[in-house]
């Protein structure tokens, strides 16, 4: 499979607890966003990144956030001192300079805070 | 910032039937309009966009309608199908700098055998 991967795609933790997330996008694509999805929402923009570089981030994402692309491939998004609040659907999306305006979903990474 | 609303959010149609769904945006620099297909559990799919030099397009039993004046652009689903089941969630992106869209709240299509 060549598209958008996400790792977990299921996480439980307890509340107060650090999790963070790992985003493999398509190879040849050099942005990247995260998104969260809750129920019967639309995905909300968290952050996006153009290759290693963070260019965006939304008022959503709190200072216990924090997302890299080290070296312009795969991203990671971590949450400290996880709470109730953060539990949602992690959604990252991929995009080439090309293609502009065109994103590509992974499949997710369900988080439930306890 | 932008702003993206759509309506209905649950539709429900008999298989055969055509399915229309439709959104308005508050931002005149938007210019892509995409249309994403989510399935319980599944990641959204892209299932059709359309860029605002263009009034409408089509694929297959999928076509878009985009109204620029009036900032609203509607999705339009014919001889539905038991499969066309699903979330579909409209967005609005800017042409420049990041594209980030914003994504409608969804709808809830139901085709009933």
């Amino acid at each position: 499979d060549t598209g958008v991967s996400q790792n977990p795609r299921h996480k439980i933790t307890k509340r107060g607890q650090n999790v963070t997330f790992r985003c493999d996008p398509i190879s040849e694509h050099n942005r990247l966003y995260w998104y969260r999805q809750t129920l019967g929402q639309g995905p909300e923009f968290l952050t996006y990144f153009q290759n290693e570089a963070q260019l965006e981030k939304s008022r959503l994402l709190s200072d216990r956030f924090s997302a890299e692309r080290p070296k312009g491939s795969f991203s990671t998004l971590e949450i400290q001192r996880t709470e109730q609040g953060d539990s949602a659907m992690y959604l990252c999306a991929s995009g080439s300079q090309v293609r502009y305006n065109e994103q590509f979903f992974g499949p997710g990474t369900r988080l439930t805070v306890l | 910032g932008e702003n993206v609303e759509q309506h209905p959010s649950t539709l429900s149609v008999q298989e055969g039937d055509s399915a229309v769904i439709k959104c308005t945006y508050s931002d005149s620099a938007s210019n892509y309009f995409p249309w994403y297909k989510q399935e319980l559990g599944k990641r959204p799919q892209l299932i059709i966009d359309i860029r605002s030099n263009v009034g409408e397009k089509k694929d297959q039993r999928i076509a878009v309608t985009l109204n620029k004046t009036a900032k609203h652009f509607s999705l339009h689903i014919t001889e539905t199908q038991p499969e066309d089941s699903a979330v579909y969630f409209c967005a609005a992106s800017p042409s420049g700098g990041s594209y980030i869209p914003t994504f409608g709240r969804g709808t809830s299509l139901i085709v009933h055998p």
